[in-house]
């Protein structure tokens, strides 16, 4: 069974940072490009970042490039977001999504995060 | 950027009628996916590259469309179809439409 257990999300002050972490589980992680969505309270999904396979090729959306950095550890079946000089609207609820043919076909149950002082 | 324009944003529809969603796209796109969210749920994959049903998927929905014209369409409403539906096409950067929720009458 597939498996996507975010965790790191939580309360922080507008410009400080935090790192979430997705473990993955029932598939061969290395296998598959990743991603994390975003949804802030009430409101509908949007696309954070992409990663490849390898880890080689990376994509952002504008409003995160520069401050957010995802990454990946296949030998930990392990998909990260460092999310540095964090802002209010960056408060949502973030989703570790698995990437088959560009469709999230695996959603984890999402982490909040918070940004406010 | 592609923009994703979904209409109705909200509609209501009884047992056994049916519904139709619509994606527009401010530029062509190859294909459409489409997501359901149940509230405090995950998203679910449910209707990829257009017109192909995600596994687990009733085939009373079905999905169509072409270049910027894109829908999602269910025969004979169901209570568990009540949901938000939301579109989602794949160049880079990835957008999603604002979502529709469907809800029961």
């Amino acid at each position: 069974e597939v498996q996507l257990v975010e965790s790191g999300g939580g309360l922080v002050q507008p410009g400080r940072s935090l790192k979430l972490s997705c473990a993955a589980s029932g598939f061969t992680f290395s296998n598959y490009g990743m991603a994390w969505v975003c949804q802030a309270p009430t409101k509908g999904l949007e696309w954070v970042a992409s990663i490849s396979t390898g880890g080689g090729n990376t994509y952002y959306r504008d409003s995160v490039k520069g401050r957010f950095t995802i990454s990946r550890d296949n030998a930990k079946n392990t998909l990260y977001l460092q999310m540095d000089s964090l802002r209010s609207e960056d408060t949502a609820t973030y989703y570790c999504a698995r990437v088959l043919t560009r469709l999230v076909d695996y959603w984890g149950q999402g982490v909040m995060v918070t940004v406010s002082s | 950027e592609i923009v994703l324009t979904q209409s109705p944003t909200t509609m209501t529809a009884s047992p056994g009628e049916k519904v139709t969603i619509t994606c527009r796209a401010s530029s062509s796109v190859s294909y459409m996916h489409w997501y359901q969210q149940k509230p405090g749920a995950s998203p679910k994959p449910w209707i990829y590259e257009t017109s192909k049903l995600a596994s687990g998927v009733p085939d009373r929905f079905s999905g169509s469309g072409s270049g910027t014209s894109y829908s999602l369409t269910i025969n004979n409403m169901e209570a568990e179809d009540a949901a938000t539906y939301y579109c989602q096409q794949w160049n880079y950067p990835w957008t999603f439409g604002g979502g529709t929720k469907l809800e029961l009458k």
